[in-house]
Order: structure tokens, then sequence, then C-alpha cells
């Protein structure tokens, strides 16, 4: 079956605070780990993407991490705001297979 | 507006009809995507083409759906004999060439009745 998954559907953070949502992967050939933000009635939207060649890249507010030993990828999000609250995606890109896979997502809400 | 664009945005059917979805994908990107996502779920993967060939079907995608991009620009996702089943979000993503990421449409909001 399809491979990508995660560890929490559901995450509440106060505003302001960091959070950081993970996700677990089991194909060692993926290559390119992509997430996204999904908000209701809309379409993913793409954040930050990693290859497998980092373990690391910074965006604005945005940090994904990748532990390939591990097969997990993380994404925190720093000083949470209201308009942060999403479902967030990872998806990965296995090598050759030219898609991508998403798992189930977790549900972000930032409370005041 | 240079994203990717899916016509209509909702849809409501009757059970047994056809119905078929448009995507107009970013203009420079080869590769399109159909996803299906249902409440709560990710997307699911349905269909790929890079240009004009559709070169990847899931499972997923029985003998009732059938999609095409005829001139390797939009494409079009038909359902038959709709089932409620069907019900669901169908996405379009567009890609560039290499590791990148792909752009979504806004989604066609599919509800059988």
């Amino acid at each position: 079956g399809e491979s990508v998954g995660l560890h929490l559907p559901t995450l509440s953070v106060q505003e302001g605070d960091n959070s950081i949502i993970n996700c677990a992967y089991s194909n060692s050939a993926s290559d390119y780990f992509i997430w996204y933000k999904q908000e209701s009635g809309k379409g993913p939207q793409f954040i930050i993407d990693i290859r497998s060649n980092m373990d690391k890249r910074q965006g604005q507010r945005v940090t994904v991490l990748l532990n390939k030993t591990v097969k997990h990828l993380s994404l925190q999000i720093a000083a949470t705001q209201p308009g942060d609250s999403a479902v967030y995606f990872c998806a990965e890109d296995i090598q050759g297979a030219q898609k991508l896979v998403f798992g189930q997502g977790t549900r972000l809400t930032i409370n005041p | 507006d240079t994203g990717v664009s899916q016509d209509p945005r909702h849809k409501i059917t009757k059970r047994g009809q056809n119905v078929t979805f448009r995507c107009d994908p970013i203009s420079e990107h080869n590769r399109l995507y159909w996803y299906r996502q249902t409440l709560g779920q990710g997307p699911e993967f349905l269909t790929y083409f890079q240009n004009e060939a559709q070169l990847e079907k899931s499972r997923l995608l029985s003998d009732r759906f059938s999609a095409e991009r005829p001139k390797g620009s939009f494409s079009t996702l038909e359902i038959q004999r709709t089932e409620q089943g069907d019900s669901a979000m169908y996405l379009c993503a567009s890609r560039g060439e290499g590791n990148t990421e792909a752009f979504f449409g806004q989604g066609t909001r599919l509800t059988v009745v």
C-alpha cells in the first residue's frame, strides 16, 4: 500500500507557540519530500520541500527536518498564527515513480 | 492567474449519470496528475500524464473512469455511471521537470445523490 503516514491526526497549540508536525515514510527509495497545507474547501498549497541529500531546510517561519535513518520527516512552524490553522500533509516522491504519495494529514488548530 | 484551474468547482449529480471535469495546468508544465480526496484523508493518486501520454493509472481508477490529455495541455476526467462512493474532491496538479513541487488546483467537489 501507500507508504506515507503521520503520527498524530490532530494538534492544538497556543498562538505564538512553535508547532511540530511529524511524518513517517517507509519507502527508502523516496528522494524528495514536500509539505503541503490545505485549508477547508481548497486544494493543497506548497509550503516547503526537501531533497534526500539534505537533512534540514528552512523557509519563512517553517523548517523541515529529514531523518533518513529512521525514515522520518517533520515540519516545524515557528510563532504560530491563526492563519496556520489547517490540515498539513507530507508527500513523498519515490525515485523514478514520478508521482507524489500523500499521508492522511494532521489537523493543526491554533488557539488564541 | 497562472495557477492550475479546475472546472467546475462543485458538481451535484444523480447516481447513474456521467460527469466530466476539466483541468488546465500551468502552461509550461508537462506533467499532470489527478487525485481524489475524501473527507479526512490525504489525496489519493488516480492517474498521471506526461505531455499527452497517460503513463500510470491507479487501481482506484475503475473502468468507469477515464482521463485524457489530448494535446498535452488541458485534461479531462470523466466518470461514467456515477455511484455514491464516487462522491469526493477531485484534485488536479501539474509539475515541471525533475524533483519539483506539484501545484494543485482548487479541486472539483463531486456529490452523487
